[in-house]
């Protein structure tokens, strides 16, 4: 069975900084993309960033430019979320993410999601 | 890193078609055959309902259905039942500068 499992989420000051990780089993963690979507209370699904298979591409949204962090570990089979500078607006549900192919068959898992505050 | 706009709600009695649309932009939408289609029930992860523009995952109802038109993709759900209600997302890859984005969301209420 397929389970990405986040950690880290909490209540953190504006300007204060949290690690969010996605702990992977049930599939080949290596062989695939990983993302992080977010979602603010009441509000939408919005893509926050991405990494490819080896982490050596990344992909962030304008909102969180130059203060998230994505980052990967494939020995651990864990994906990261490294966030700074928190705003309230940062204030969401995380979810990580992988969706793809596995040969000729489409999958797409996500996590449970983690609670992140930004809130003094 | 716009949003793609979906109605805020859609309704209608057991039984009934209803239809979301998803409008995009020739840089996203209309630029691939890469739209999803995900169901959101409150407190729960987003469940994915269609993909590439029309595809059904293994284990969605056919009542499902997927359907893309220039830069607006739409999903059909036909033979409305309660346990469809709930929010809904499109999704469309958009390239390599911006990834994915995703939609407004819409709620769906069975009257």
């Amino acid at each position: 069975e397929v389970q990405l499992v986040e950690s880290g989420g909490g209540l953190v000051q504006p300007g204060g900084s949290l690690r969010l990780s996605c702990a992977a089993s049930g599939f080949t963690f290596s062989r695939y993309a990983m993302h992080w979507v977010r979602q603010a209370p009441g509000r939408g699904l919005e893509y926050v960033s991405g990494i490819s298979v080896n982490g050596g591409s990344t992909f962030y949204a304008n909102s969180v430019k130059g203060r998230f962090i994505i980052s990967r570990d494939n020995s651990k089979n864990t994906l990261y979320l490294q966030m700074g500078s928190l705003r309230p607006e940062d204030m969401a549900v995380y979810y990580c993410a992988s969706w793809g192919y596995v040969e000729t068959t489409y999958f797409d898992y996500w996590g449970q999601g983690a609670l992140v505050t930004v809130s003094s | 890193q716009s949003a793609l706009t979906q109605p805020a709600s859609v309704s209608g009695s057991p039984g009934q078609s209803i239809t979301i649309s998803c409008t995009g932009t020739s840089s996203d939408v209309g630029s691939y055959n890469l739209v999803s289609w995900y169901q959101q029930h409150p407190g729960k992860a987003p469940k994915l309902m269609i993909y590439e523009d029309s595809k059904r995952p293994s284990g969605v109802s056919n009542r499902f259905s997927g359907s893309k038109s220039g830069n607006t993709a739409s999903l059909t759900i036909s033979g409305l039942q309660a346990e469809d209600e709930g929010d809904y997302y499109c999704c469309s890859y958009a390239g390599s500068s911006t990834f994915y984005v995703f939609g407004t969301g819409t709620k769906v209420t069975v009257l």
